[in-house]
């Protein structure tokens, strides 16, 4: 059964501290795995990430992939209010199917 | 953990045709479900909600009237895209909610119309 494991599940941190979120997957005929922001409506795209070991970066957000060990990683550095939301990491596996993971809720305090 | 299914995977029609995308919560009680579409390496376009027994909400810019939905118990809402035409191509993902909890996303369902 293809299924993807996000932790933690909620995470409480001060402005400027550095969080790391984490994803695990089990897909059959993996193709992409993409990382997701929610903060009111819909998701917003974060990355996109298809080969081991290459980093993407946008800003304070970067995101690496482990093809081998089956996860992938999003850190956020000096975080701010605005990064609270819920990040999703969802695996874009065979005949166009998404497996979503549960999310992580992020809580930038001031 | 909660599941939610999505049917078919997979659709082909033609212009003009009516197609039915199905929404389930297998475990639990989904008090709402969201439909969002989503384009190639883009984000979720939140296109309705809905809570059951009642009628759907849209998003600004979508036709009530071409995007039928229908969310008649708590374990299934449906989307009917009706005339469907090429530029409704898209990837359709719902997403179910019970109470306060969590969204658990559905696998999607990819629609060509020719």
């Amino acid at each position: 059964e293809d299924k993807v494991v996000q932790s933690p599940l909620s995470l409480v941190v001060h402005e400027g501290d550095t969080v790391t979120l984490n994803c695990s997957y089990e897909v059959t005929n993996f193709r992409s795995l993409l990382w997701y922001k929610q903060e009111k409506k819909a998701p917003t795209f974060l990355f996109m990430l298809t080969s081991s070991g290459i980093e993407k970066k946008s800003g304070r957000l970067s995101s690496i992939l482990d093809k081998k060990e089956l996860f992938s990683i999003l850190n956020i550095t000096a975080t701010q209010t605005g990064d609270s939301a819920i990040y999703l990491c969802a695996v874009e596996a065979w005949a166009d199917k998404l497996i979503f993971g549960t999310g992580t809720r992020l809580q930038v305090f001031p | 953990g909660a599941v939610v299914s999505q049917h078919p995977s997979r659709v082909i029609c033609k212009s003009g045709t009516s197609v039915k995308i199905e929404c389930r919560s297998l475990d639990f009680q989904a008090t709402t479900m969201f439909w969002y579409r989503q384009f190639p390496k883009q984000s979720l376009m939140l296109m309705a909600t809905s809570n059951e027994g009642s009628k759907a909400t849209y998003e600004q810019g979508v036709e009530k009237d071409k995007f039928l939905i229908n969310h008649a118990s708590l374990t299934l809402s449906t989307l009917t895209v009706t005339s469907a035409h090429p530029e409704d191509s898209s990837f359709y993902i719902c997403s179910a909610r019970e109470g306060a909890d969590s969204q658990f996303f559905g696998p999607g369902t990819r629609l060509t119309v020719l």
